[in-house]
Order: C-alpha cells, then sequence, then structure tokens
C-alpha cells in the first residue's frame, strides 16, 4: 500500500528555515516523480516543486532560490529545505507522488508550516 | 504563467442531481488537464487525468471532457460523498490550479 507521511512542519519566525520530510512507502521515491504541493489556510492549492527521476527540479516562481527539493535514496524520504521564510508561506505542505508527469495520485496527510512573529 | 479560472466558485445542489464544473484556461493546454475533489481537512484526491481518463477507482459518474482552453468536470448523479471542493490543474506547462469550485447541498 502506498503511504506518503510528512513532518517537519512547525512555527517559525520570518527570515527563519525549515526542513520539511517526506516518508514513503510501498514505493521507490526514486523511481518517481514527486511533488510538494501547499494550501494557504482557507485557501486553494499551490504547486510549490517537483523532482524528477533524473534529479531535475523545478520550483514555482514564489519559492525560487529559498526552497530546496530533494531526496534520500536509502531512506525512500523526499525532503523539502525551506529558507528564508515569509507569512505568505503559512500553509499545509503536502507531499504527492506522479501518477505520470505532473497528475498526483498520491499525497500525504499534510504538516502545518506557520511563518509568525 | 498558465491562469487557471473556474465557475461557478460556489454550486448548490441536490442528491441526484446532474452537475458540471467549468474550468477556463489563459492559454492552449491541450488536454493536460486533471480534476481533483478535496474535502474539508483532507489531501486532494486525484480523479480526471489527460482531461477526459478516469482515475483508477473514481466512480464512472465522475467524467472530464474539453481540449484547448474550456473543460468541464460533469457528476452525472450527485451522491452524498460527493460535496466537497474541486480544483482543476494545468500541466501543459509547469503546473497550476483553479481557485475551487465548492459543491455544497442545497
Amino acid at each position: 500500500e502506498v503511504q506518503l507521511v510528512e513532518s517537519g512542519g512547525n512555527l517559525v519566525q520570518p527570515g527563519g528555515s525549515l526542513r520539511l520530510s517526506c516518508a514513503a512507502s510501498g514505493f521507490t521515491v526514486s523511481t518517481n516523480y514527486m511533488s510538494w504541493v501547499r494550501q494557504a489556510p482557507g485557501k486553494g492549492l499551490e504547486w510549490v516543486s517537483i523532482i524528477y527521476t533524473g534529479g531535475t527540479t523545478y520550483y514555482a516562481d514564489s519559492v525560487k532560490g529559498r526552497f530546496t527539493i530533494s531526496r534520500d535514496n536509502s531512506k525512500n524520504t523526499l525532503y523539502l529545505q525551506m529558507n528564508r521564510l515569509r507569512g505568505d508561506d503559512t500553509a499545509v505542505y503536502y507531499c504527492a507522488k506522479s501518477l505520470s508527469g505532473w497528475t498526483f495520485d498520491y499525497w500525504g496527510q499534510g504538516t502545518l508550516v506557520t511563518v509568525s512573529s | 504563467d498558465i491562469q487557471m479560472t473556474q465557475s461557478p466558485s460556489t454550486l448548490s445542489a441536490s442528491v441526484g442531481d446532474r452537475v458540471t464544473i467549468t474550468c477556463r484556461a489563459s492559454h492552449s493546454i491541450s488536454t493536460w488537464l486533471a480534476w481533483y475533489q478535496q474535502k474539508p481537512g483532507k489531501a486532494p484526491k486525484l480523479l480526471i487525468y489527460k482531461a477526459s481518463s478516469l482515475e483508477s477507482g473514481v466512480p464512472s459518474r465522475f467524467s472530464g471532457s474539453g481540449s484547448g482552453t474550456e473543460f468541464t468536470l460533469t457528476i452525472s448523479s450527485l451522491q452524498p460523498d460527493d460535496f466537497a471542493t474541486y480544483y482543476c490543474q494545468q500541466y501543459n506547462n509547469y503546473c497550476t490550479f483553479g481557485q475551487g469550485t465548492k459543491l455544497e447541498i442545497k
């Protein structure tokens, strides 16, 4: 059974950093495209980043240069390193596995990141 | 950037109704369009991909159509479990979601 479990969400001050983790089971992270999608409180979905099987990465303009997506194949885990956090980064962050390309067939339960002083 | 606009933003309907949600893209996206259902406090669930392909395990009362810039999600006969928020997503050029359509019980 495919499972994705996010962790690492927390309250952080503006300008701070946080690393989110997404532990996968039931499939291999390195042989699938994997993404992070976020949802601000009461708002819609916003794609954040994707990592391809070959390691190529892409980012939304809103996070480019501040966030880094990566994976640890030995731990079958996806990461999102978030630096220079801002108030508008406050959201539930979901990791998602791609069905094919950029459609997402399995999602984690989400982890809440709150950026506030 | 490709913008996705859904209509309506809110839809009130009854069990058994046929409902249609529309999604318009600011530029042509061929059929690179997916639909998701999200319930409060839960992760989104993939319903349709490639504009009209039904994801495995999704009931056949859900269907999608369209190409280019205009797309629709149709639920042929609403069931109690279908009241939720629906999002379209383009993946022709990176990824953009629509703002969502909340389907409420009338």
